[in-house]
């Protein structure tokens, strides 16, 4: 069972422009929601997390939006560089310190 | 600061073999946790080690095993391997009994091929 839904599969953004993505989840139990970052080759870098008692949470051009009673998440990307195309993956954290990841989202960025 | 390693990073074995993959977690981290990640998919938990004791176990089946030793470093040992069983398998660190448990930090992976 899937229990981290993520979309889009792929996205194509300009140099300059916002990226988006959404994530939704069904266990209430998560507790924390950290996004990664990964790169042909590499493991998954931490981007951002947020736990569920905050709404928002920006970190330079990175800011993850958080509706608890939804019980979705995003990650908005803004100021989009080329440098930034890879596949992103958010993720919940459940029983255990147990990450459960979406199906990630690859993100290509047009100079 | 020492990141997470893991060796080695590519591996090549036949249907029923076995495979012993390693890594060492990052300076001043007590946990480990191993994930396999099928290609184009997400990372899926396999389990965690946390003193040397297995702390928590995903959907996998008892032919992955794992062990944690003294020094933290940890090893995921795979029986009757499958052609399934191919993937990216990432090896993940954090510290538990402080609020930095939150952070996991991945290492590179090993890219298990079983032909």
């Amino acid at each position: 069972q899937q229990q981290v839904k993520q979309s889009p599969q792929s996205l194509i953004v300009q140099k300059g422009g916002i990226s988006i993505i959404n994530c939704a989840y069904e266990n209430t139990a998560f507790d924390y929601f950290p996004w990664y970052q990964q790169f042909p080759g590499k493991g998954p870098a931490l981007l951002i997390a947020i736990r569920p008692d905050v709404s928002e949470k920006k970190e330079g051009r990175f800011t993850i939006s958080f509706n608890k009673s939804a019980k979705q998440f995003s990650l908005h990307i803004m100021d989009s560089q080329p440098g930034d195309s890879a596949t992103y993956f958010c993720a919940a954290r459940g029983a255990g310190n147990m990450l459960t990841f979406g199906g990630g989202t690859r993100l290509m960025v047009k100079p | 600061e020492t990141g997470v390693t893991q060796s080695p990073t590519h591996l090549i074995k036949t249907r029923g073999q076995q495979v012993t993959l390693r890594c060492s977690s990052q300076s001043g981290h007590n946990t480990v946790s191993w994930y396999q990640q099928a290609l184009g998919q997400g990372p899926q938990f396999i389990f965690q080690y946390y003193r040397e004791e297995e702390n928590g176990r995903g959907n996998f089946p008892p032919r992955f095993s794992g062990l944690q030793f003294p020094n933290y470093s940890s090893e995921l040992n795979v029986n009757a391997l499958e052609l399934d069983d191919s993937a990216l398998y990432l090896c993940a660190s954090s510290l538990a009994g402080t609020s930095s448990t939150d952070t996991q930090y991945f290492g590179p992976g090993t890219r298990l091929t079983v032909l």
